[in-house]
């Protein structure tokens, strides 16, 4: 199947500080990725929709200053957590589909993501 | 409002036992419904993709039906294994935009 890679897969970063996390589609292009947040034993929840080329969309309650998404190719998009806090510390998945807009998607190895 | 429910409790059950798991949805119209397994601290994993013209849909020891009427999807794994022990969660579309909603998943534990 389509391969998803995100990077890093952990990260430790200080209070008031910026990271950056990618989302990279290695055998497909992705004209729209997905940015999922995951709080431990709690389901997916959907932050925004990367589309290539324009301004991601936002779910209702995501702050787009804080959780900057830029989709500049078809294979790559990345979110950057602006002026973490520790409440940021989550485990953030990225996905995209291979094909069909009713494909499955195919998601990456998610990055965890410490705030001290 | 919408919602998208999954059993929140864990399912343990013996090696060589059928695991079912339910999906029960509302204010949904989904044209089809996905199912995914997440082990932890990993991405979830597509499984299976059911239409809502299906009844059911198989895939080696894997089914899913669909029932548009009482709005429920189960899960079945057959002969069941350690090696299946995992969360799985069921998704589908949010309106028609091709994005997916899961819920919040079903563990599943198989002892040897």
């Amino acid at each position: 199947g389509a391969v998803v890679s995100q990077h890093p897969s952990r990260v430790i970063c200080k209070s008031g500080t910026s990271v950056k996390i990618e989302c990279r589609s290695l055998d497909f292009q992705a004209t729209t990725m997905f940015w999922y947040r995951q709080f431990p034993k709690q389901s997916l929840m959907l932050m925004a929709t990367s589309n290539e080329g324009s301004k991601a969309t936002y779910e209702q309650g995501v702050e787009k200053d804080k959780f900057l998404i830029n989709h500049a190719s078809l294979t790559l998009s990345t979110l950057t957590v602006t002026s973490a806090h520790p409440e940021d510390s989550s485990f953030y998945i990225c996905s995209a589909r291979a094909g069909t807009h009713t494909g499955e998607l195919f998601f990456g190895e998610g990055s965890r993501l410490t705030v001290l | 409002s919408q919602k998208i429910e999954q059993n929140s409790e864990a399912l343990n059950i013996q090696e060589g036992k059928t695991a079912t798991l339910t999906c029960n949805y509302t204010n949904y119209s989904p044209a089809y419904l996905q199912w995914y397994r997440q082990d932890p601290g990993r991405g979830p994993v597509f499984l299976l993709l059911i239409r809502e013209n299906e009844k059911e849909k198989r895939k080696e020891r894997l089914k899913v039906t669909f029932d548009t009427t009482l709005k429920q999807s189960l899960f079945h794994i057959t002969a069941s294994q350690p090696a299946d022990s995992a969360t799985y969660l069921c998704a589908l579309e949010g309106g028609n935009t091709g994005k997916l909603i899961f819920g919040q998943g079903t563990t599943l534990q198989v002892k040897p």
